[in-house]
């Protein structure tokens, strides 16, 4: 299995809502990453999860808030969000290797499409 | 810091002509370079790298790409395009020196292959 699968493909919620996106990778990758993508625009990295540790957080807003409860699974929890959030999101794992822990290639998930009202 | 440039929008061929997509760089160690292909309300799929050795990599769907380290550029070149290759594409670079794992884009080139 060489793919990182990405659930929902759609979801639309108003700013009162909670909603979760969900991640999942069974590569063996141990390090995994949430980005925001605008329309024609590169991918914004959000957070990064390392060995299911939060190694990075690009100063994201609190209504955003990363789970990673096993090697596997990356969520993304919503709250609160403002219509400005409606992004493409990705989700993004990698192989972690001491002796090339550079060089290895980021596996991108289809996205998640999130529409705020 | 780390920096990509990729100083084209867009980018026109004909299908069956060369294409190559620009793209410069900036770290303040050795860089690993990447390209990422993204196709309409999809996520980006992997080209190829540059991590060492052989500054001209050759990658998926007949992409490949050069690294010049005088010039700080890694071009992405297809010698006959298609055109399902019209798409969005991405540089990225990785200063092999920073802490964490962070890759930094490019902002991005279309290309479009017109019959």
């Amino acid at each position: 299995d060489t793919e990182v699968t990405q659930t929902p493909k759609h979801l639309v919620m108003g700013m009162t809502n909670k909603k979760s996106l969900k991640c999942e990778q069974h590569m063996g990758h141990r390090a995994m990453y949430w980005y925001k993508q605008k329309a024609k625009k590169p991918p914004e990295l959000m957070f990064v999860y390392s060995y299911e540790k939060l190694s990075i957080n690009e100063s994201v807003p609190s209504r955003f808030s990363p789970e990673c409860p096993n090697s596997s699974l990356l969520n993304l929890h919503l709250h609160a969000l403002q219509p400005e959030d409606s992004a493409l999101y990705l989700c993004a794992s990698r192989q972690e290797d001491m002796g090339l822990a550079g060089g290895n290639e980021q596996f991108f998930g289809p996205g998640t499409r999130l529409t705020v009202l | 810091a780390q920096s990509v440039a990729q100083p084209e929008d867009q980018v026109n061929v004909a299908e069956g002509n060369p294409l190559t997509v620009k793209c410069t760089y900036s770290v303040s160690g050795n860089p690993y370079l990447f390209w990422y292909v993204q196709y309409p309300n999809r996520g980006l799929q992997f080209l190829l790298k540059y991590i060492t050795g052989d500054n001209l990599v050759k990658g998926s769907y007949g992409f490949e790409a050069e690294f010049n380290k005088s010039q700080t550029s890694f071009h992405l070149k297809k010698p006959s395009a298609l055109v399902s290759d019209s798409a969005l594409y991405f540089c990225a670079v990785r200063d092999a020196k920073a802490a964490g794992n962070k890759l930094t884009f490019g902002g991005g080139t279309r290309v479009l292959v017109k019959p």
